[in-house]
Formats: C-alpha cells, sequence, structure tokens
C-alpha cells in the first residue's frame, strides 16, 4: 500500500511568482485535503477535493486554486505568492468525505516566500 | 477565532509517568474529535479519536476523555514513553455539515530520561 506523496519537498521562490504543489493521494482513498501549517501553528484547512470537484474550503483568498484528476491525485496552485505564504503544505487522503474520517497526511511541501 | 484551543505550547514527563495533554474547542457544532501526532519533518499520524456521544475512548497506552458540558477533551498517555516525544495536535470536526477538520496549535511533549 502506498502512502501519500507530496512534491517538491522543498521550494524558494519570490514574491508575485506562482507555485504548483503535487500529491499523490494513498491507494484506495478518493479524498484529498489540503493544509496550511504556518510555523508554530496547527494545520489550517484549505480546501478538500472529492470526486474531481472542490467539497469545501477554508479562509483562502481565490489564489489559492486547486485540482483533481482521474487518479486521485492532486494539486495546489497558489497565485501572486505573497511573504505569508511561507509555510508547511500539507496534504491528506481519505477514503470518504473527511467530517468525521481519519486523514492520512503527507510529509509536505516547504515554501518559503522571498 | 481559534475553535480549537491547545493553551500549553508544551510539556515535559518523566518516562514511566502519565502525560496528560489539554483541549478546548467553542463550537457546539463539533461532534467529532481526534488527535494526530506529529514527529519532525514528517506529516501528522492519525492516533486516537472519539464521537461525541462517548466519553471515553481508549487504545492501548493511549486514553481520550471527553466533557461536553465543558467542551474539554483531553489525552492521557500512560506510561510515557521517550517515542512519545513530538508534537500533539488536538482537532474536531462537525459531521455532516463540513468536510473541514479544525486544529489545534499543538502540544510539544517532552518525554524526560
Amino acid at each position: 500500500e502506498t502512502g501519500v506523496t507530496q512534491s517538491p519537498t522543498h521550494l524558494i521562490k519570490t514574491r508575485g511568482q506562482q507555485v504548483t504543489l503535487r500529491c499523490s493521494s494513498q491507494s484506495g482513498h478518493n479524498t484529498v485535503s489540503w493544509y496550511q501549517q504556518a510555523l508554530g501553528q496547527g494545520p489550517q484547512f484549505i480546501f478538500q477535493y472529492y470526486r474531481e470537484e472542490e467539497n469545501g474550503r477554508g479562509n483562502f483568498p481565490p489564489r489559492f486554486s486547486g485540482l483533481q484528476f482521474p487518479n486521485y491525485s492532486s494539486e495546489l496552485n497558489v497565485n501572486a505568492l505573497e511573504l505569508d505564504d511561507s509555510a508547511l503544505y500539507l496534504c491528506a487522503s481519505s477514503s470518504a468525505r473527511a467530517g468525521t474520517g481519519e486523514l492520512f497526511f503527507g510529509e509536505g511541501s516547504r515554501l518559503t516566500v522571498l | 477565532d481559534q475553535q480549537v484551543k491547545q493553551n500549553s505550547p508544551s510539556l515535559s514527563v518523566q518516562e514511566g509517568r502519565i502525560s496528560i495533554l489539554n483541549c478546548d474547542y467553542t463550537n457546539s457544532m463539533f461532534d467529532y474529535f481526534l488527535w494526530y501526532k506529529k514527529y519532525p519533518a514528517e506529516g501528522p499520524t492519525f492516533l486516537i479519536s472519539i464521537s461525541s456521544i462517548k466519553d471515553k475512548n481508549e487504545d492501548g497506552r493511549f486514553t481520550v476523555f471527553l466533557n461536553k458540558s465543558a467542551k474539554h477533551l483531553s489525552l492521557h498517555i500512560v506510561p510515557s514513553q521517550p517515542g512519545d516525544s513530538a508534537v500533539y495536535f488536538c482537532a474536531a470536526s462537525a459531521q455532516g455539515r463540513d468536510d473541514k477538520i479544525i486544529f489545534g496549535k499543538g502540544t510539544r511533549l517532552h518525554i524526560l530520561p
């Protein structure tokens, strides 16, 4: 059974640029959630994808967008990067809508915005 | 507006003793609660959960207690072991109403030899 994998693990961007982060969900899981974890904070919910549709969104601006593909892998796109976007971005997969379910997290992509 | 609060940023406990991590929540719609554990350079891993219809759930050395009237839950680890040193996140969700799980800021647990 393959776990959740994320790429890249680390990246550095400059303010105003755009970034794409990728996530492969755990085998058998059809739901992917994205979280942002700033330094010293807990993970904050960005959005969730279920069967290729956005299925819930947290308090993040529209420049945070995503996709889910037919194989349930997912991308997180952030446009017009700001310094405060520097954080660890975590992808989590689950086998059902994640309202009560256990989430399986990847190791995260650490984004630094200069 | 923090809906899930972990007021202790860190906790140190002697090996073999009981570790008690606390969590408070403000949203009365929450009806499912989870604890996650995170080691450095790894993603959080699920530890234990409890539904609001229960007041206790036990899994080996880990027990979670829920006090709905106080909107408080706690995680007990007994006996504490060196491998328990990690950051523990309390999380909550509202079943059927929302698909997002809300996390607290975490408590860093140090198990002392």
